[in-house]
Formats: C-alpha cells, sequence, structure tokens
C-alpha cells in the first residue's frame, strides 16, 4: 500500500520562528489534506491542497503531486501552533492513509 | 469546530460491558467515518459510510459494530472490547468521499 513518510518528526522552535513540515508519498494520491491535532486531540483540517499552492494567514502549504510531496509552511510561529500536524492522501479506493505526523512545539 | 460531536467523551469499560460511541454532524455532509487514534501510530480508518450505506471495512474485528441511521448520526457499538482496543476514536464527516474531512473531537475510550 501506498506510505506516506513526514518529517522532522518532531520539532523545537522558539516563537516567531518559521517552520517547513514535508509529507512525502511513495505513489500518487488524490486530494491531500494537511491538519492540525491540539493537545486535547482535536483534529482540524488546515488545507485540502490536491496540487499548487494555498495560502491562510501564517500558514501555507504547496503540493507537487507530480513529485509525491507536500509541504506545510508556518511562519511566525505562535505557542498555540503546538501539536502535530499530519498529511494524508487519498488513494484508489477513497481511503485516506496518514503520515505520523511532525509534533510541533513552540516554545515563548 | 462544532460541526461534528461525539459523545462521549470519555469513557471507561470493563471487557465484557457493552457501549456505544456518538456521532452527530451538523454540516449537511454526506459520508461519515470512523477512526481509532492509538499512541506512536497513524490514524487508522474502521469504517466509512456514504449516504447511509457502509462502502468500507478495514478488517476491523466483529467486536466493534458500525450503525449509519441516517446522514447525520454514526454510532460504534462495542462489545467485549480488549485493552489494546484502548485509543482514540475519531468521527469525521465531509460532503462525499472526495472531500475534505471534518473530524469531532473523539472519545477517549479506556478498556480495563
Amino acid at each position: 500500500g501506498i506510505q506516506v513518510e513526514q518529517s522532522p518528526p518532531d520539532l523545537i522552535l522558539q516563537e516567531g520562528a518559521n517552520s517547513t513540515l514535508r509529507c512525502n508519498f511513495s505513489d500518487s494520491v488524490n486530494n491531500l489534506q494537511w491538519f492540525h491535532q491540539n493537545p486535547w486531540g482535536q483534529l482540524i483540517n488546515l488545507f485540502y491542497i490536491p496540487s499548487g499552492t494555498k495560502q491562510n494567514g501564517r500558514l501555507s502549504a504547496t503540493t507537487v503531486a507530480t513529485e509525491r510531496y507536500s509541504l506545510l509552511y508556518i511562519s511566525s510561529s505562535q505557542t498555540t501552533d503546538s501539536g502535530v500536524y499530519f498529511c494524508a492522501g487519498m488513494d484508489s479506493n477513497y481511503q485516506l492513509i496518514w503520515g505520523a505526523g511532525t509534533k510541533l512545539i513552540i516554545k515563548p | 469546530e462544532t460541526g461534528v460531536t461525539q459523545t462521549p467523551r470519555h469513557l471507561v469499560m470493563g471487557m465484557t460491558n457493552k457501549k456505544s460511541l456518538k456521532c452527530e454532524q451538523h454540516l449537511g455532509h454526506n459520508a461519515m467515518y470512523w477512526y481509532k487514534q492509538s499512541a506512536k501510530k497513524p490514524l487508522e480508518l474502521m469504517f466509512v459510510y456514504s449516504l447511509e450505506e457502509r462502502v468500507e471495512n478495514n478488517s476491523v474485528p466483529s467486536r466493534f459494530s458500525p450503525e449509519c441511521p441516517n446522514s447525520s448520526h454514526l454510532f460504534l457499538h462495542l462489545h467485549t472490547l480488549q485493552p489494546e482496543d484502548s485509543a482514540l476514536y475519531l468521527c469525521a464527516s465531509s460532503q462525499d468521499l472526495l472531500s475534505k474531512q471534518y473530524f469531532g473531537p473523539g472519545t477517549r475510550l479506556t478498556v480495563t
């Protein structure tokens, strides 16, 4: 099956720093999505980005489908950005295949 | 996001108990999902319903039984669970099978 690799697995930054999270897929996927899970477990859908670039405030995402990767950029980090970031891509059976996540800690 | 609600938020049950998890979506979506999230593992898709019909069953043990009585509600019936079933159970919904998924807050299940 499709494998999803996220890097880095852990990231610790000072408030105000910028970061780039990466998601690689072993095979083509559709409908790539990025999620943020807060410390209480709530998953929020950040981006639905099959290809191209999207921006939402301090966050932006880029997917290069032909090269099977996606990037999530976080600028001017805030402590509320802490949590786990997941990427997930849809396979041919309409199932989202999830990465193991990047755990981000933003220190004040 | 409050478009998808789950109850209860926390559940402790013995291995011989029977309990049910409830999920309700207020977004007018046509697809609903159950996921299991265990520590140190990626999310695992358990069940998918589209227009109230089950479309996927990922080899989930029969001690987990889903029910989708209408497009707004999804249940997960639990019986004779094992300690390794302790996890966060997440419900999600989407407009259709290809669309963005929205998640509920989850039920933290502990099996003793």
